[in-house]
């Protein structure tokens, strides 16, 4: 059974397109993330959410943003895409978001921006 | 604000060699240090944590950690490593705020095995 997944793992599209990238967890977690891997391979975090709730939010442009129907789903819109935006994108959970909680990462999604 | 320092960025080995990866962060608080491991096309999965107790902590596949609070470093070793062990490892800390935990990685090491 895949703990995190997410859609589409494969996303090519053009600049100033919109574009959504679905994550599901099936752990039961009351937290998940959102990470993006640069091409260097430098993972930085997006948001946060706890039981639907944004807990983290760094500094990322307000195209970028993320929905949490329930705690299982939380999904990433990005509006206007811009070629810096292409990259690997990772969805995580964890079961509390406390401070020695394990994350559970997806797949990840690479987004290619043309 | 918390920071990793990982100052290898890619380290080639022959099967049995012994490892060693650095990692030093950088906060002045409590801190909860992790390892992770990306094999090729794979996700990322913890190899080891460390948030309390006996700073020398073992893991899956072999691997260990030891924290040295003095040094600001938690470094990843395995005594001999297999092929398999090719994979991007990553350092975290995890400092937190509000009670929440909010994950620094480090910029990684690309460990190439050669058979």
């Amino acid at each position: 059974d895949t703990a995190v997944s997410q859609t589409p793992k494969y996303l090519v599209t053009q600049m100033g397109n919109d574009k959504s990238i679905k994550c599901e967890q099936n752990l039961g977690h009351d937290t998940m993330y959102w990470y993006k891997q640069d091409s260097k391979k430098f993972l930085k975090i997006m948001f946060s959410y706890n039981n639907k709730e944004l807990i983290i939010n760094e500094t990322v442009p307000n195209r970028f943003s993320p929905k949490s129907p329930d705690k299982a789903h939380l999904n990433l819109h990005i509006n206007s895409l811009e070629l810096g935006d292409s990259a690997v994108y990772f969805c995580a959970s964890s079961r509390a978001g406390g401070y020695t909680d394990t994350q559970y990462f997806g797949p990840g999604t690479r987004l290619t921006v043309l | 604000a918390q920071s990793v320092s990982q100052h290898n960025h890619h380290v080639i080995l022959s099967e049995a060699a012994s490892l060693e990866l650095g990692c030093n962060y950088s906060y002045g608080g409590t801190v909860n240090l992790f390892w992770y491991v990306q094999y090729p096309g794979q996700h990322l999965q913890l190899l080891l944590k460390y948030f309390s107790g006996d700073p020398l902590v073992k893991g899956i596949k072999g691997f260990e950690a030891e924290f040295i609070k003095s040094k600001f470093s938690f470094n990843l070793r395995k005594p001999s490593v297999q092929w398999s062990d090719t994979a991007e490892y990553f350092c975290a800390v995890n400092a937190g705020s509000g009670g929440y935990q909010k994950v620094t990685f480090g910029t990684g090491t690309k460990l190439q095995v050669i058979p």
